[in-house]
């Protein structure tokens, strides 16, 4: 079944203690991004990827890392979390970045930084 | 400013057609109109996308005004099933060369039995 694989679902940990949240695409997708998303704010890009060893900002980096070594992969990275990152993390990807390709979407993740 | 405006929430029938609305106004000629939608406690997911044409497909229809300005999501016989949250985002090429895709709040569908 082709999917967007998160993990882990739920996530709660202490301020300053490093984690990283998995995103993991069996759909042989170049395109790859996390969003977070807030009450009242949507949905809010953090990084994405157009293909392996290519990565770039979205609007809230801030805080976050992200690689890309192997094209299924793409894992989300806090070096120190604080509360204000408290949110659900959504990881996406798409065949491509054109303009008329879909994004798939997992199922999130909810992190919450005490 | 890449954002639409739909309206916060909505209620339909069971079994009814459900006409969503989304306003673009500042669209420009290369971008593409996308649907998605969030069912409670998932992932966003696709619904629909276009440029100019209406486009069906099994999930529902999008009508894009002449003008582009606004579409409308059409869901043709909603059921309790698309109880959800409905995103209308632009999808375009930002200033820097790469694709942006904006969510704002969208619009929560409630259908009532």
């Amino acid at each position: 079944e082709a999917q967007v694989t998160q993990n882990p679902r739920y996530l709660i940990t202490v301020t300053g203690k490093k984690l990283t949240v998995t995103c993991s695409q069996n759909m042989n997708h170049e395109y790859m991004s996390w969003y977070r998303q807030d009450p009242g704010l949507g949905l809010r890009q953090i990084y994405y990827s157009m293909n392996v060893e290519v990565t770039d900002k979205g609007d809230v980096p801030e805080g976050y890392k992200v690689s890309r070594k192997e094209k299924r992969n793409f894992p989300l990275i806090l070096e120190s979390p604080s509360p204000n990152q408290t949110s659900l993390y959504f990881c996406a990807s798409s065949l491509s970045e054109e303009l008329n390709e879909k994004l798939f979407f997992g199922s999130g993740t909810q992190l919450s930084v005490l | 400013d890449a954002k639409t405006t739909q309206p916060n929430s909505m209620e339909s029938n069971e079994e009814e057609p459900v006409h969503l609305p989304c306003n673009h106004s500042t669209i420009s000629g290369t971008d593409y109109i996308h649907w998605y939608r969030q069912l409670p406690s998932q992932g966003p997911e696709y619904v629909i996308h276009g440029l100019t044409s209406n486009v069906n497909n099994r999930m529902a229809s999008l009508a894009i005004a002449e003008d582009r300005k606004s579409s409308t999501l059409i869901l043709h016989r909603a059921t309790l099933r698309d109880a959800a949250v409905y995103y209308c985002i632009r999808k375009l090429i930002s200033n820097f060369g790469n694709e942006k895709l904006t969510f704002g709040t969208g619009t929560r569908l409630t259908i009532i039995p």
